[in-house]
């Protein structure tokens, strides 16, 4: 079974400030990893895929196996990164599995 | 926006009564899935389908059930609604190597 976890459910930050929301995983296969954002009355949209890795929005994520983690950075948190971040796994057949989210509130 | 959309917004029904959600895509995208969204509990997934006629159960699907007759529909029926299904659901649509790409929610309320 596919288990994604995110121990923070609230994230208060300053602008300015760095900001990581952390994502762990369990699967024992090979995973595809991603990170969903949701802005107030908007719906989920992509934010990163770990099969791409680049920068959104200036953040970032690294995929680590050995830790199961894919925890997502913004060195320098804005005010319009408040938002619900979602991590998510996709295992084989497609099936998708989120994380709780993390609430991320910036501060000015 | 892909081409995605759920119906109906928001509905508000009695214990006891069925309700069906429907979720449209025009993307011809093969895999389709129904979430629930609740406060601390994030995004679980209810059903999703793999093809037409093919369904697999998600962790939370006790008291669902979904369909699939056609490629752009994939309904999800509450049998006899319970107010613990009280929540906004969410329809999701991918395809083999795409992002998912999400409906708007449909915001249910059962009293």
């Amino acid at each position: 079974a596919q288990r994604v976890t995110q121990p923070e459910k609230l994230l208060s930050v300053f602008k300015g400030a760095p900001v990581e929301l952390k994502c762990n995983y369990s699967y024992s296969g090979s995973p595809e990893l991603f990170w969903y954002v949701q802005y107030s009355r908007q719906r989920l949209q992509l934010l990163l895929r770990h099969i791409s890795r680049e920068s959104i929005k200036g953040f970032t994520a690294d995929l680590n196996k050995g830790e199961t983690s894919f925890h997502l950075k913004k060195p320098f948190a804005q005010e319009e990164d408040s938002a619900m971040y979602y991590c998510a796994l996709r295992a084989a057949g497609n099936k998708l599995t989120f994380g709780g989210g993390t609430r991320v509130l910036v501060k000015p | 926006d892909a081409g995605i959309t759920q119906s109906p917004r928001h509905k508000v029904t009695e214990t006891g009564t069925p309700v069906t959600l429907r979720c449209h895509q025009t993307e011809n995208h093969r895999y389709m899935y129904w979430y629930r969204q609740d406060p601390g509990h994030g995004l679980r997934l209810i059903h999703y389908s793999y093809g037409v006629k093919d369904t697999d159960k998600g962790e939370v699907s006790d008291g669902y059930s979904v369909s699939r007759s056609k490629t752009e529909d994939f309904l999800l029926t509450l049998e006899s609604a319970t107010s613990s299904q009280t929540s906004v659901y969410f329809c999701a649509i991918s395809g083999v190597n795409t992002e998912a790409f999400f409906g708007q929610g449909t915001r249910l309320t059962v009293v």
